[in-house]
């Protein structure tokens, strides 16, 4: 069965520089989610779109930015990177349709030196 | 004080052993309950949802108390391959639609 699929795997970036990771959820899933996990903690939740709104938000730091296009991928963009966004970053979609299981894509394991 | 509660481990157990996770949350709002699973540096992977009437898949049995906020995971028979981090996890009803909260994890080691 089809996964989500994030892009790129790994990112290795520059303090100040700004990063783009790309989602492509499940076929036929309205919401994606994205989630950061630094090391030795649990995943954070920043942000979710149904359906191409935000839907909600959480700790999603001003820096970052995220949208959902008309085909449902998602884009989360970072500027201003620190190295305290040295992380991996999840992606996760889900289908509306009252349990909204979320199912997680491999991550991208973002670096800034 | 975090919405999810979990032992964070390790629990080192035997080949073979049974072992038991619990976890607790705090907001009463909270709509439905999930195991995940997450091997070191993967993505989590869900194990299984949690009912109110408990549910089981193979080894595996999770209970949920709500009127505790409780949930648990039993394991039987373990495997070198269920070594992992277990996530409790517990999904909120938002105004705009929902989210995920994590426990923070609980380590199992199974060894021979």
């Amino acid at each position: 069965a089809a996964g989500v699929i994030q892009s790129p795997r790994h990112l290795i970036k520059e303090k100040r520089e700004t990063a783009t990771l790309k989602c492509y959820p499940i076929p036929r899933h309205d919401t994606v989610y994205w989630y950061q996990q630094g090391p030795g903690q649990d995943p954070q939740f920043l942000i979710s779109f149904y359906e191409k709104m935000q839907s909600d938000k959480g700790s999603i730091p001003d820096r970052f930015s995220a949208q959902q296009f008309s085909d449902y991928h998602s884009e989360l963009n970072m500027s201003s990177l620190e190295l305290g966004d040295s992380a991996l970053y999840f992606c996760a979609s889900s289908y509306r349709d009252g349990t909204d299981t979320q199912y997680f894509g491999p991550g991208t394991r973002l670096t800034v030196l | 004080r975090k919405e999810v509660e979990q032992d964070p481990g390790p629990f080192n157990v035997p080949e073979g052993a049974t072992v038991a996770f619990n976890c607790t949350y705090s907001n009463s709002a909270s709509q439905s309950f999930f195991w995940y699973r997450q091997d070191c540096r993967k993505e989590p992977k869900l194990l299984m949802s949690v009912y109110s009437s408990g549910n089981e898949d193979g080894r595996f049995t999770a209970q949920l108390n709500r009127a505790s906020q409780y949930i648990s995971l039993l394991i039987r028979d373990s495997k070198l391959s269920d070594s992992a981090t277990y996530l409790c996890v517990v999904n909120i009803l938002t105004g705009g639609g929902n989210k995920l909260t994590f426990g923070t994890g609980t380590q199992l080691k199974v060894e021979l």
